[in-house]
């Protein structure tokens, strides 16, 4: 069966520094998706960025890149220098052959001024 | 290009009343899945439509919930007689004929409160 684990509920970041999330998965498919979604607090999904897993390089979009530990099963999002709008939900997902997307249970993210 | 387009944002019900949530998909996309998100938890597979076909609805509560695609118009998500535990925000995506891998965008949801 899929599953996402984000042990995070909560994180705090100064404003300008980097933030790392954590995101585990479990799957046996030999092919699959990871992707990353921030949901402001007006509640909307916002897509940031995608890993396929035979993908050889790190996604990176702008200041948000994929850690992709495949061994580890790990798929953790870093944002670099945080910005105040930055604070928000973050979900992990995961796609894989069946037709649904599975996601965590979120990250809070705090950018401190 | 719009986007996936929901409405309304947002519903207030009273229990036993009926919910109607519509999705007009991005034109041209013939897919829709929508999703529940219940407070502090992340969003939940419900259903996955065709044009006119319910193609997989192993996420959807077995009774007073249902979904549709029509050949013309939006995706409609009802609730018939709803209760507390109906409060959600439900989402609702679209794509094209291949999306394996891709990801899904989302409408901006419609926030159902049952009183």
């Amino acid at each position: 069966a899929q599953k996402i684990t984000q042990t995070q509920p909560g994180m705090f970041v100064q404003e300008k520094e980097a933030v790392t999330l954590d995101c585990t998965y479990d799957t046996s498919d030999p092919s699959y998706g990871l992707f990353w979604y921030k949901q402001p607090s007006s509640g909307e999904m916002i897509f940031l960025i995608y890993q396929g897993s035979y993908d050889q390089q790190n996604a990176t979009e702008g200041r948000y890149s994929l850690n992709f530990q495949k061994a580890r099963k790990s798929a953790n999002l870093v944002i670099s220098a945080s910005q105040l709008g930055d604070s928000a939900m973050y979900f992990c997902a995961m796609d894989s052959t069946g037709n649904q997307f599975y996601f965590g249970t979120g990250t809070s993210l705090t950018v401190i001024p | 290009n719009a986007g996936v387009m929901q409405n309304p944002r947002h519903l207030v019900r009273r229990r036993g009343q009926e919910a109607r949530l519509r999705c007009s998909p991005v034109k041209g996309h013939s897919h829709v899945y929508w999703y529940r998100q219940l407070p502090e938890e992340g969003l939940k597979f419900m259903v996955y439509l065709q044009k006119e076909n319910i193609i997989d609805e192993s996420g959807m509560p077995k009774e007073r919930f249902s979904a549709e695609f029509p050949k013309e118009g939006p995706s409609i998500l009802r609730i018939q007689q709803v209760v507390r535990g109906d409060s959600a925000a439900y989402f609702c995506a679209s794509s094209p004929i291949s999306r394996y891998n891709s990801p899904l965008h989302f409408g901006n949801g419609t926030r159902l409160t049952v009183t």
